[in-house]
């Protein structure tokens, strides 16, 4: 059971939508600690999608975006393509835990 | 160019001790903000953190393996250890690296990952 809960997968076509939600609580979100995502495809190494719940690194399509409310936070995907297809996972801090936390992780499927 | 490579044993038997290596370049953990993390995935599963180490050499661990890691740095060599003892075949999973900068806990660089097998 991870810390921050993910929905186990999301899907959409070519062109929509999708936004995957990290519902945390008050040790680690809601404390306002910074919420980090990841696109993992497969067989490689996670890489850096959204820093500091909003900001998109260098070479980071401005197709994905993040947000945070209270507890929670969200990464959207506008404009889905094929090559979107992977997992995500969302990270924060958990001042209870005294270290970082990462999400159960989302599969993105493109229809 | 920042990069990070993590390197080890392949197969492990239950109750011996892992140590895996991340050497790194392009940075240094003697400089003020840096991090170094390690985190591991078992197959088809999800990411899970397990030690941090920063560059004023404070280190950090993950709460359900906190007895059984050690994480340390040698800056000289741009390298950080971790070690983990009493492996058990519930370990095995691809184990990473990654850096975090100034300022954030986002790991912005990864390793490639190096796959430990637990079994006798």
């Amino acid at each position: 059971q991870s810390v921050l809960t993910q929905p186990p997968s999301v899907s959409g076509a070519p062109g929509q939508r999708v936004t995957i939600s990290c519902t945390g609580s008050s040790s680690n979100i809601g404390a306002g600690y910074d919420v980090h995502w990841y696109q993992q495809l497969p067989g490689t190494a996670p890489k850096l999608l959204i820093s500091g719940n909003s900001n998109r690194p260098s070479g980071v399509p401005d197709r994905f975006s993040g947000s945070k409310s209270g507890t929670s936070a969200s990464l959207a995907i506008t404009g889905l393509q094929a090559e979107d297809e992977a997992d995500y996972y969302c990270q924060s801090y958990d001042s209870s835990l005294s270290g970082s936390v990462f999400g159960g992780g989302t599969k993105l499927t493109v229809l | 160019q920042v990069t990070l490579k993590e390197s080890g044993p392949a197969l492990v038997k239950p109750t011996q001790t892992l140590t895996l290596t991340c050497t790194f370049s392009g940075f240094s953990l003697s400089t003020s903000g840096m991090r170094v993390s390690w985190i591991r995935q078992p197959p088809g599963k999800a990411l899970e953190w397990l030690a941090r180490i920063d560059w004023d050499d404070d280190k950090f661990y993950s709460t359900s393996l906190k007895t059984r890691l050690t994480i340390s740095k040698d800056t000289s060599k741009n390298q950080v250890v971790l070690t983990m003892t009493n492996m058990d075949p519930v370990d095995t999973a691809t184990y990473y690296c990654a850096r975090s900068g100034q300022g954030t806990l986002g790991m912005d660089v990864w390793g490639q990952g190096t796959t430990v097998t637990v079994s006798s």
